[in-house]
């Protein structure tokens, strides 16, 4: 079975103070996908990255970080900088390497960014 | 190139009646998926279909039920809806089965049940 957890389930911050959103997963597929996605209020879910699990190099675009490490089977966003559009619930989601389509997502981290 | 749509926005219905909600992919998409989402959670995968097949299931009755049609565009359909089918319906495709490809999601359906 495969499972995400997001331990925070709400994360306040003041605009331009970074914020790291916590995302541990298990599955027991060899071969994984690791995603973020954005849900503004808007409703529509908004792909940020995947990771693949034999790729563990960690990267930076713009204001956005990925840190995935397999050995505590983890995979954190951090938001430099935030403002306050970042304001959203973000999921993190996993796919195993035999269940194609479906992706197992987290309960999610509401992050409001007040000004 | 045209993102996932999603048709209606809102829909409210009653217990016991059926709903039929519809998703056109993005161009160049073979696949789509539909999740459940309900308030305060995260989505939950109902089933997938590839080429018109359906191709993974999640735990979902079997009055929850789609097409996909030749233009790759799908329906989820729902008979006899109950109160805790309440949620938003999210669409989603991406180039194929395999796990690398993204999944692209639509705006959603906000289903009410009374």
């Amino acid at each position: 079975a495969q499972k995400v957890t997001q331990a925070q389930t709400e994360i306040s911050v003041v605009e331009k103070e970074d914020v790291t959103l916590d995302c541990v997963y298990e599955t027991r597929d060899t071969t994984y996908y690791l995603f973020w996605y954005k849900q503004p209020p808007s409703g529509e879910l908004v792909f940020l990255i995947r990771r693949n699990s034999f790729d563990e190099q960690n990267e930076i675009s713009g204001r956005y970080s990925w840190n995935f490490q397999k050995s505590t089977s983890s995979f954190n966003f951090t938001i430099t900088a935030s403002q306050v559009v970042d304001s959203a619930v973000y999921f993190c989601a996993l796919r195993g390497g035999t269940s194609y389509g479906k992706l197992t997502f987290g309960q999610g981290t509401i992050l409001t960014v007040h000004p | 190139e045209t993102g996932v749509t999603q048709s209606p926005t809102h829909l409210i219905k009653t217990r016991g009646q059926q709903v039929t909600l519809r998703c056109s992919s993005q161009s160049g998409h073979n696949t789509v998926s539909w999740y459940q989402q309900a308030l305060g959670q995260g989505p939950q995968f109902i089933f997938q279909y590839y080429r018109e097949e359906e191709n993974g299931r999640g735990n979902f009755p079997p009055r929850f039920s789609g097409l996909q049609f030749p233009n790759y565009s799908s329906e989820l359909n729902v008979n006899a809806l109950e109160l805790d089918d309440s949620a938003l319906y999210l669409c989603a495709s991406s180039e194929g089965l395999a796990g690398r490809y993204e999944q692209f999601f639509g705006p959603g359906t906000r289903l009410t049940v009374l």
